[in-house]
């Protein structure tokens, strides 16, 4: 069966320094999605993207964050300069354009990001 | 806004004994309310969604717009049902997911 893939599966950094990270969706879904979760607290929708652009965005996705597909594969969240309460897993999700009937996003196994 | 509240944080209950994890939402529109569960050191999967009024692993959920609930049922609870669950409300039109804060079960032996 298809899976989401993300790399890495973990990522430590320094306050201050870019990340960026990686997602692979399943191949033929078309809707992308980023969510978090910090240790111990619920999972936060951040982010999704459809067609190339940004169609809905949670108010954590400030200006620090940025989303793209760069080469019509890899799905990517950029954090600019980050922050010690940016520590959380990232999870990419994936779907086939969501019609009620059928929606179903497919879940990545998640990047576990470490600012110090 | 949309909003979905999980009253328990934890859930512990014998092998066999019945379990229900709450849900309660709240959503301007028509909802779209899913069950997903978190096996440990395991991606989500999707469980369930209301659309598909389907049973999944024993469980069903059924959702009651009067009380804006979706709470999740299972008669008969296994070990390997002991997981984290979420509940899920998304929004078709602005294409966005709120995840509940989740309940972790835990079923013994």
């Amino acid at each position: 069966e298809p899976e989401v893939t993300q790399t890495p599966s973990h990522q430590v950094t320094q306050m201050g320094q870019e990340v960026i990270l990686r997602c692979v969706p399943i191949s033929n879904h078309l809707y992308f999605y980023w969510y978090r979760q910090i240790l111990g607290q619920k999972v936060e929708f951040l982010v999704s993207f459809y067609n190339n652009e940004i169609s809905e965005k949670s108010e954590i996705f400030d200006d620090q964050f940025s989303v793209e597909r760069p080469d019509g594969s890899n799905f990517t969240l950029k954090i600019r300069s980050t922050k010690l309460e940016d520590s959380a897993m990232y999870f990419c999700a994936t779907s086939l354009p969501p019609r009620p009937s059928l929606y179903e996003q497919y879940f990545g196994p998640g990047t576990r990001l470490t600012v110090t | 806004a949309q909003r979905v509240t999980q009253p328990e944080k934890l859930l512990s209950v014998f092998k066999g004994a019945p379990v229900e994890l709450k849900c309660n939402y709240s959503y301007s529109g028509s909802p779209e309310l899913f069950w997903y569960v978190q096996y440990s050191r395991q991606r989500l999967q999707l469980l369930l969604r209301h659309i598909s009024r389907e049973s999944i692993k024993g469980f069903t959920a059924d959702l009651n717009k009067g009380e804006t609930s979706f709470h999740l049922k299972k008669p008969f609870a296994q070990e390997e049902d002991s997981a984290m669950y979420y509940c899920a409300l998304y929004n078709t039109n602005a294409g966005k997911s709120t995840f509940g804060d989740g309940t972790t079960l835990t079923v013994k032996p």
